[in-house]
């Protein structure tokens, strides 16, 4: 099966740019969904299909996938974004298309 | 204003089974792609299944064969019966509407429930 790797852990202070990336073979093919979840509460999506974004997510939150590698770009970084971050790969050609990384906390110091 | 409501999880013993059920509203179920994503504690997110607004479905490994996803558009609800259940089915669960065009899953969930807690136990 396909395997997703991200950094357990992120750290940032406020005002910089944190890049979270989310690792798999040829995963510049596939579609990758980035989600953010506090604790407590539902996933929330802040990126689509590598570097859309859905109404209401602040421009700061940026994507990118190329090669082996997708970001999750932060700008400018608040308090606020202090959550744990999972990036979701989609390959249409599988049976089982849809996978996960383990996700990264974000820490904003 | 989308909202999506599951409902039916509990306690269960290893083998047995249950019916999770998610209400739907606020959109045109329909015309929507539905997923189902699980999040044992303190653990990641797994995508678990989906199912295209014509029924077209996908499941993850570790459920295919035991757990059977389905919908039922005039009702507004999405379903997902769980058979043979093992301790690692663990989970909350949450039901999410996919964002994808038409008939096509992409995968990419915009709106979630606030999820309903599956526990496996003797």
């Amino acid at each position: 099966s396909y395997v997703v790797t991200q950094p357990p852990s992120v750290s940032v202070a406020p005002g910089q740019t944190a890049r979270i990336t989310c690792g798999g073979n040829n995963i510049g093919s596939k579609s990758v969904h980035w989600y953010q979840q506090k604790p407590g509460q539902a996933p929330v999506l802040v990126v689509y299909d590598d570097s859309d974004r859905p109404s209401g997510i602040p421009e700061r939150f940026s994507g990118s996938n190329s090669g082996n590698t997708a970001t999750l770009t932060i700008s400018r970084v608040e308090a606020g974004d202090e959550a744990d971050y999972y990036c979701q790969v989609w390959d249409s050609s599988s049976d089982h298309p849809g996978v996960f990384g383990g996700g990264t906390k974000l820490t904003v110091l | 204003e989308v909202q999506l409501v599951e409902s039916g999880g509990g306690l269960v013993k290893p083998g047995g089974s249950l019916r999770l059920s998610c209400a739907a509203s606020g959109f045109t179920f329909r015309t929507y792609n539905m997923n189902w994503v699980r999040q044992a504690p303190g653990k990641g997110l797994e995508w678990v299944s989906s199912i295209s607004s014509s029924s077209f479905i996908y499941y993850a490994d570790s459920v295919k064969g035991r757990f059977t996803i389905s919908r039922d558009n005039a009702k507004n609800s999405l379903y997902l019966q769980m058979n043979s259940l093992r301790a690692e089915d663990t989970a909350v669960y949450y039901c999410a509407r996919d964002r994808g065009p038409y008939d096509i899953v992409t995968g990419a969930s915009d709106y979630w429930g606030l999820g309903t807690l599956v526990t496996v136990s003797s």
